[in-house]
């Protein structure tokens, strides 16, 4: 199983609701990621975990607020969004993560937010 | 922040022919990748390679890589249909970071 899953596809919401982002691996990856991306850009990286704890931040708002219960799901909690947080979310996985590890990154399909 | 750039930023070809696109990276690197991405959705890997290679194939994929030059370029040939995408290169620093160009949007038209 080489596939990263995540739900919801689409979700709009409103400006004061909180929603999460869901995703999940099942090829033993113990890296996990959080990209944002914009319409004609290139993802942006927001937030990884390594072996479960969170290693970097990419001076994320604290709207968004990740949680990783355990090395095959990831969450990304969102609270008191702007409109201009609408846009792509992806998520991604690899087999390790941290200083001096690189290798392929697997991406799930990503959740097409909408803040009204 | 933004590693690479990449050029053309767009192209459009003709089925059967040959599509090549640039990337342009601007600190050392462990290796460098190339993505595609389909209208929309999530991206998918298409080939790795590290700092020491020069030259990598994956079926219809060449991808160059002169680190002197700071430059990677792939190469897709006999391009169909199914290869409109928009292509992304992205280099891994040592700590393991992704950092995407600005990417190509390619068209292949029957």
């Amino acid at each position: 199983d080489t596939e990263v899953t995540q739900t919801p596809k689409h979700l709009v919401m409103g400006m004061t609701n909180k929603k999460s982002l869901k995703c999940e691996q099942h090829m033993g990856h113990r890296a996990m990621y959080w990209y944002k991306q914009k319409a004609k850009k290139p993802p942006e990286l927001m937030f990884v975990y390594s072996y479960e704890k969170l290693s970097i931040n990419e001076s994320v708002p604290s709207r968004f607020s990740p949680e990783c219960p355990n090395s095959s799901l990831l969450n990304l909690h969102l609270h008191a969004l702007q409109p201009e947080d609408s846009a792509l979310y992806l998520c991604a996985s690899s087999q390790a993560g941290g200083q001096g590890l690189t290798d392929t990154q697997y991406f799930g399909p990503g959740t097409r937010l909408t803040v009204l | 922040s933004q590693q690479g750039e990449e050029d053309p930023q767009a192209l459009s070809i003709q089925e059967g022919e040959n599509a090549t696109m640039n990337c342009s990276y601007k600190t050392s690197i462990n290796n460098l990748q190339w993505y595609r991405q389909n209208s929309g959705r999530g991206l998918v890997h298409l080939i790795l390679i590290r700092s020491n290679e020069r030259e990598k194939h994956s079926g219809r994929l060449r991808v160059t890589l002169d680190t002197s030059k700071k430059s990677s370029s792939l190469l897709i040939t006999a391009s169909r249909a199914a290869d409109t995408a928009s292509y992304f290169c992205a280099t891994t620093d040592s700590w393991g970071k992704l950092q995407f160009g600005a990417g190509t949007q390619v068209v292949v038209t029957p």
